[in-house]
């Protein structure tokens, strides 16, 4: 069945830092592929989205891009601040499942 | 503005009692669902509805019921709570194309059964 596979956490970098969460896919069809960001003690909020291959999908300074070649959709930002400190977690919508598929989540700290 | 709830945000309850958490939201969209969420599982789907009186199993939809009054109501009962339940849940809408709209959540329940 169809899946999503996020790197491990937690991630821990220092204000200012480069971050890269890699997030890998499994799927029949063509699914749209969605970041959910999770802040302390809230629900999830969609962080950004792309729903064909080469979108790239961008929001608050992350940005992601669908490769469809190498079934990814890694989330970036250039400059993490401490406000960044969330877990987020990568998903899937398949044609014909009309719900998502999460990935387990990665935890990031970000220290000043 | 638009907005969805969720009730209780903490409950304690004993092994083998019904236990009933709501779900409100305001949006007036077509599909519900409930996940929860445990360390090292991400949010797994227990019950979704497409609408009124449509209502659906997910991948861990033992021991829970869910059923679809209403346009903005999908409450999730377990039946005979166990320890295993103990976890947080959370509920989430969204309009009618799931795969390119987005899904709005709950603030989440946090459960607790001993």
């Amino acid at each position: 069945g169809d899946s999503v596979t996020q790197m491990e956490g937690p991630v821990t970098l220092s204000e200012e830092a480069c971050l890269t969460i890699n997030c890998t896919y499994t799927a029949t069809g063509y699914p749209s592929l969605f970041w959910y960001v999770q802040y302390p003690g809230e629900g999830l909020q969609l962080l950004l989205k792309a729903t064909k291959a080469d979108d790239k999908g961008s929001n608050k300074g992350f940005e992601a891009t669908y490769r469809k070649e190498t079934t990814s959709f890694h989330l970036e930002k250039g400059s993490v601040q401490v406000s960044d400190s969330a877990v987020y977690f990568c998903a899937l919508s398949d044609r014909g499942y009309n719900k998502l598929i999460f990935g387990a989540g990665t935890r990031l700290a970000v220290h000043p | 503005d638009a907005e969805i709830t969720q009730s209780p945000r903490h409950k304690i309850t004993e092994t083998g009692r019904q236990v009933t958490l709501a779900c409100h939201q305001t949006w007036n969209h077509n599909n519900m669902f409930w996940y929860r969420q445990d360390l090292g599982h991400g949010l797994r789907l227990i019950h979704y509805s497409y609408g009124v009186q449509d209502t659906n199993k997910g991948e861990v939809s033992d021991g829970y019921s869910v059923s679809r009054s209403n346009t903005e109501d999908l409450p999730l009962t377990l039946e005979s709570a166990a320890s295993s339940q103990t976890s947080v849940y959370f509920c989430a809408s969204s309009d009618r194309d799931t795969r390119t709209d987005t899904q709005y959540f709950g603030p989440g329940t946090r459960l607790t059964v001993l």
